[in-house]
């Protein structure tokens, strides 16, 4: 079975900071990856995902993400957080299974002060 | 489209109660999933379905808890009886399934639940 780390569990920072959220996967075999944000008091809402192609992956509010296979990687970037910013990002990666389950990590909560 | 829709949003029950949790996936999405979400535990799957059918039920905690899927466009998470340890915020997603080679995720917006 697959399994996701996310070894920052809070991060905190200034306004204009830059940002990366690690992330690690165990499946070594064809996996999609996605980064998930949750407002407070909202729902998931996908923020980017991977499924083939250019391992550098653009998403909404100026997220990006790389996906290294070698290390097993799928790390969050933003090069200037926002205060809006303000958050709980999750991992998430396909495992063995076709049938569409997400293996998620245990979440990145990111505090940004104005 | 509409999105996920849960129902109720919040609720609020005695200890020993039942209750029963409502979910309609998006339409043509053939995957369901139902989370419970904790600050203790995090995002845990419970239990998941492809083609109406569960596949595997090894998150959903104890007997109290059952999933049923009765049609492609509803599914229905009962907790009998409750206790005080199953306040949460349980969520459904949906997906395309097997075939599509898509496994995006969509999730509703929740249901907080609250046992006294």
């Amino acid at each position: 079975a697959q399994s996701v780390s996310q070894h920052n569990h809070h991060v905190i920072l200034s306004e204009a900071a830059s940002l990366e959220l690690g992330c690690n996967y165990s499946y070594g075999g064809t996996v999609n990856l996605f980064w998930y944000v949750q407002y407070p008091g909202q729902h998931l809402q996908l923020l980017l995902k991977y499924f083939s192609g250019d391992p550098l992956v653009k998403g909404i509010k100026g997220f990006e993400a790389e996906f290294i296979k070698s290390k097993f990687s799928f790390n969050l970037r933003k090069p200037s957080v926002q205060w809006s910013d303000t958050a709980e990002y999750f991992c998430a990666v396909t495992g063995g299974s076709t049938l569409g389950r997400l293996y998620f990590g245990r979440g990145t909560q990111l505090t940004v002060w104005p | 489209d509409a999105g996920v829709i849960q129902s109720p949003r919040h609720e609020v029950t005695e200890m020993g109660q039942e209750v029963t949790l409502r979910c309609k996936p998006i339409s043509g999405h053939n995957s369901l999933f139902w989370y419970r979400q904790t600050m203790m535990r995090g995002l845990e799957l419970l239990i998941y379905f492809n083609n109406n059918v569960p596949i595997d039920d090894s998150g959903m905690p104890e007997d109290r808890f059952s999933a049923k899927m009765p049609n492609a466009s509803f599914s229905t998470l009962k907790i009998q009886p409750s206790e005080p340890r199953d306040s949460a915020v349980y969520f459904c997603a949906s997906s395309y399934g097997p075939g599509r080679g898509q496994s995006e995720q969509y999730f509703g917006p929740g249901t907080r639940l609250t046992v006294t």
